[in-house]
C-alpha cells in the first residue's frame, strides 16, 4: 500500500535554531500534501497545505513565515520550523491523500519536536 | 466539514466487543464517514470509510443508519493492541484530503 516516510521522526534542537522535517511520498505521487501539529493529549490540527509547484496555504492563525512549507518535487515536502522556541515543541506529522479517494489519507509516522 | 462528536473516552476488557459511535448531524449528501486510529507517537492510520449501511473489513465494521446522522465504528474482541485513539471524520470524497480531526475517542483495553 502507499507510504508516507517522515524524517527525522524525533529531534531536539536549541531555541533560536531551525529544524527541517521532510515527507516524502514512497510509491505515489503526492501533489498535495498537508502538515499537522498535535500537542500532548490533543488531536490534530491541520497546519497547512502543501502544493507541488506553487506556495503553500496556510491555515487560520499559522504564521507562514514562522514554518516555511517547500514542496519542490511531486514526492517531497517538506516543513522548516525556522527560529523554534520551546512553545513550538510538538509532534508534527504530514499526509498524502491518495489519489481517487481524497478523505482516504496517508501519514508519516510524526516527528517529535523537543526546543531546549 | 461536517462537524462530529464522539465520547472522549472508552474502556473495555480484551476479548470484548467495541461500538465507538459519532454523531455528525450535519452530515452533507456527498459526504463520506472515515474512521482513523492513532497510537500514541504515530500518525494516524486508516481503518474504514462507509456511506451508508454497512461496510466489513478485516479490521472493523462500521454501521451508519438510513439517516446518516451518526455511526458506530465495531470493533471485535479487541486486544491490548487495540488501545488508541480513534476518530470520525465527515467529508466528500474527492475533496482536497484536508482532512479535520475532532478530539476522538480513546480507548483503553483492559487485561
Amino acid at each position: 500500500g502507499a507510504v508516507v516516510s517522515q524524517h527525522p521522526s524525533w529531534v531536539i534542537c536549541k531555541s533560536g535554531t531551525s529544524v527541517k522535517i521532510e515527507c516524502r511520498s514512497l510509491d505515489f505521487q503526492a501533489t498535495t500534501m498537508f502538515w499537522y501539529r498535535q500537542f500532548p493529549k490533543q488531536s490534530l490540527m491541520l497546519m497547512a497545505t502543501s502544493n507541488e509547484g506553487s506556495k503553500a496555504t496556510y491555515e487560520q492563525g499559522v504564521e507562514k513565515d514562522k514554518f516555511l512549507i517547500n514542496h519542490a518535487s511531486l514526492t517531497l515536502s517538506t516543513l522548516t520550523v525556522t527560529s523554534a522556541h520551546p512553545e513550538d515543541s510538538s509532534f508534527y506529522i504530514c499526509s498524502a491523500p491518495t489519489v481517487g479517494r481524497m478523505t482516504e489519507a496517508f501519514f508519516g509516522q510524526g516527528t517529535r519536536l523537543t526546543v531546549v | 466539514l461536517a462537524k462530529t462528536t464522539q465520547p472522549i473516552s472508552m474502556d473495555s476488557y480484551e476479548g470484548q466487543e467495541v461500538n465507538i459511535t459519532c454523531s455528525h448531524n450535519n452530515i452533507a449528501t456527498n459526504d463520506y464517514i472515515t474512521w482513523y486510529q492513532q497510537f500514541p507517537s504515530q500518525g494516524p492510520r486508516f481503518i474504514i470509510q462507509g456511506y451508508k449501511t454497512k461496510v466489513t473489513n478485516e479490521v472493523a465494521s462500521l454501521f451508519i443508519p438510513a439517516d446518516r446522522k451518526s455511526s458506530t465504528l465495531s470493533l471485535p474482541r479487541v486486544s491490548l493492541s487495540d488501545t488508541a485513539v480513534y476518530y470520525c471524520l465527515v467529508g466528500p470524497s474527492g475533496n482536497t484530503g484536508k482532512l479535520i480531526f475532532g478530539q476522538g475517542t480513546t480507548l483503553q483495553v483492559k487485561p
